[in-house]
């Protein structure tokens, strides 16, 4: 059974136009975590929140926001998205963060046109 | 340069052939983890590592951390087509830890295994 579930699974939009990725969990976790995974390049931290607490890596564009509104369901907001959005977008949880496994899910992927 | 590096960056094996890829790490790890993902797929948990010395086993794939060495290997017995895909490695990168488990990866290793 799918743990950590991503909507949709392939996302067109244009530039500038705002788009929504969407991440939920069974599991119950504590922590939610967005990745950014370009083509052939290692996923990268954007922002995580652990419960309701919002936390941004500082290198993460403003033009990516996020919002969590209940433990089950998270959300990834690019507002204006660029050429050079288009990517794989990550969602991972873990039960605490320190030191736990991070499970992923299937993944989005994100063409800008 | 990269905190994770991962050698080599792809492999080509015959199915049946054993192989090892390795992740060395600039600075000291504090747990390391391994995952497999398939292109254009998410990351799927392999294993975690977390003390020195300390070594897992999950049907033919095997992972070691050697923490003086700051290096993790992963091999794979009698591999076979399914076990193709990116192998990456990750870990804490901050000293001691980030309360929130913040993952650094590896490039990636890109295995391919020929029938």
């Amino acid at each position: 059974d799918a743990m950590v579930i991503q909507n949709p699974r392939y996302q067109v939009t244009q530039f500038g136009k705002p788009v929504t990725l969407s991440c939920s969990q069974t599991l119950n976790h504590n922590v939610m975590y967005w990745y950014q995974q370009k083509s052939s390049q290692a996923p990268k931290l954007l922002f995580h929140y652990y419960d309701k607490d919002f936390n941004n890596e500082a290198d993460t564009p403003d033009n990516f926001q996020s919002r969590r509104p209940n433990t089950s369901f998270c959300f990834l907001d690019i507002r204006s998205p660029g050429l050079g959005d288009a990517a794989m977008y990550l969602c991972a949880t873990s039960e605490d963060g320190y030191q736990e496994t991070q499970y992923f899910g299937p993944g989005t992927r994100l063409l800008v046109l | 340069s990269q905190e994770l590096e991962q050698s080599p960056q792809s492999l080509i094996v015959q199915e049946g052939k054993n192989l090892t890829i390795n992740c060395t790490s600039s600075k000291t790890l504090y747990g390391l983890y391994w995952y497999k993902q398939k292109y254009g797929e998410g990351l799927i948990f392999l294993m975690m590592l977390q003390k020195g010395g300390e070594e897992k086993s999950h049907e033919k794939i095997t992972a070691k951390l050697d923490e003086k060495k700051q290096q993790s290997s992963l091999h794979i017995t009698a591999s076979q087509p399914s076990h193709a895909g990116i192998y990456l490695c990750g870990a804490d990168m901050e000293a001691g830890g980030t309360s929130y488990g913040k993952l650094t990866f590896g490039q990636g290793t890109i295995l391919t295994v020929h029938p």
